[in-house]
């Protein structure tokens, strides 16, 4: 079965601290889809990044980076030098691939709330 | 482009009442997803479209639950003798499906629901 944990609850920082947000997802497929996505105060989520499971590349977008490691299952998102935006919950997801090569449905996690503080 | 909406906003409802949830994706999107989510917890899906075609259900979805996307375009997802376990958020996604063409899932506002 596909799960994803996000074992850090909640994490408080300070404005200007760099913050390492934690996933680790299990699947059976060989080909999967790894994604992040934002939920700020307003409710609607926001799509950070995708990832499939033959791209391990990091990958690097202004004061967001995403670790990919299939050694440990593992899928993890930094922001660097946080600000009061980045308050929000923020959920890690798994997809399986799809018959038509593309995916499904999104597994997430509980998600992480990040309290950044000026 | 106007985005995934969804209508109600919010919806408050007494125990053993039925209620009808609309969803619109943007436009061009041949994908419509339904999650549900609730406090402290991560999105759950509850089933999907291609076009009008219902592709997967979840166990999460009881008899209580129907969904449907008649034309292919908007979709609505009635339950039916409404529980206080109801109560959550019902998210709506949407996204375009290819074979050579896959993008995300943009989500809706959500309604929320409250089974009183």
């Amino acid at each position: 079965a596909q799960k994803v944990t996000q074992a850090q609850t909640e994490i408080s920082v300070v404005e200007k601290e760099d913050v390492t947000l934690d996933c680790v997802y299990e699947t059976r497929d060989t080909t999967y889809y790894l994604f992040w996505y934002k939920q700020p105060p307003s409710g609607e989520l926001v799509f950070l990044i995708r990832r499939n499971s033959f791209d391990e590349q990091n990958e690097i977008s202004g004061r967001y980076s995403w670790n990919f490691q299939k050694s440990t299952s593992s899928f993890n998102f930094t922001i660097t030098a946080s600000q009061v935006v980045d308050s929000a919950v923020y959920f890690c997801a798994l997809s399986e691939e799809g018959f038509s090569g593309g995916y499904n449905k999104l597994i997430f996690g509980a998600g992480t709330r990040l309290a950044v503080h000026p | 482009d106007t985005g995934v909406s969804q209508d109600p906003r919010h919806k408050i409802t007494k125990r053993g009442q039925n209620v009808t949830f609309r969803c619109d994706p943007i436009s061009e999107h041949n994908r419509l997803y339904w999650y549900r989510q609730t406090l402290g917890q991560g999105p759950e899906f509850l089933t999907y479209f291609q076009n009008e075609a219902q592709l997967e259900k979840s166990r999460l979805l009881s008899d209580r639950f129907s969904a449907e996307r008649p034309k292919g375009s908007f979709s609505t997802l009635e339950i039916q003798r409404t529980e206080q376990g109801d109560s959550a958020m019902y998210l709506c996604a949407s996204s375009l499906e290819g074979t050579s063409v896959n993008y995300e899932q943009y989500f809706g506002p959500g309604t929320r629901l409250t089974v009183t």
